[in-house]
């Protein structure tokens, strides 16, 4: 069982479009992060979110952490080429400490 | 300021053997943790260190064991190869702990024949 659901695994539009990831979890989190992964390499921390209903926004990628720090959102807008790549949620829960990664959505952007 | 490094980027191994893989953190970061990632079971958490203690372990049978050095320094093993143990075995540092933010190196790709 996957603590950590995103939505969707795979995503593949044309540059200009809007798309919104979803990362979604029944436990609680104390905070919520998300990265980006490119080929061979490792992940990239975009962005920690610890308040509920928190909001931040980065260039043209708005994350969201839900009310009841369950669940989160990134919202990219005018999909570029260059944002192709692996996007991870991953949730800190104070018991067990560890970060737990949802599976992750393979991002795609055509020219 | 470097990054997290690991050594080496890729490997050959064949079943059975042993492999030892090597992280240098972040300078001034003292708590790694270790992930092994595949395409069917995603980012999975092996293992913690800091301040040379395990603080954390996931659910990993015990051919997977790690240590850290006195100068943040982390290594971990994997005894008795097998197939499935073929994996981008991924190492994070971070300043202080809990380590929620945590900074990625480029990873080992491990293969095992």
């Amino acid at each position: 069982t996957q603590l950590l659901e995103q939505s969707p695994q795979f995503l593949s539009i044309q540059e200009g479009e809007n798309l919104t990831v979803y990362c979604n979890s029944s436990s609680v989190f104390s905070s919520l992060q998300w990265y980006r992964q490119e080929p061979g390499e490792g992940p990239v921390l975009l962005v920690t979110v610890v308040t509920g209903g928190e909001v931040k926004k980065l260039k043209r990628l708005t994350f969201q952490f839900g009310d009841a720090r369950k669940d989160s959102s990134l919202h990219i807008t005018a999909a570029q080429p260059g944002d192709t790549g692996l996007y991870l949620c991953a949730g800190y829960r104070n018991q067990g400490g560890k970060l737990i990664f949802g599976q992750g959505t393979e991002l795609s952007v055509k020219p | 300021k470097a990054g997290v490094t690991q050594t080496p980027r890729y490997l050959i191994k064949t079943r059975g053997q042993q492999v030892t893989l090597s992280c240098s953190p972040i300078s001034g970061h003292r708590s790694v943790s270790w992930y092994q990632q595949t395409p069917g079971q995603g980012l999975q958490f092996l293992f913690e260190y800091f301040s040379e203690t395990q603080r954390n372990k996931g659910n990993f049978p015990g051919r997977f064991s790690g240590r850290q050095f006195s100068n943040s320094r982390s290594e971990m093993n994997v005894s008795t190869l097998e197939l499935g143990d073929s994996a981008l075995y991924l190492c994070a540092s971070s300043l202080r702990v809990p380590a929620i933010e945590q900074y990625f190196g480029p990873g080992t790709r491990l293969t095992v024949t």
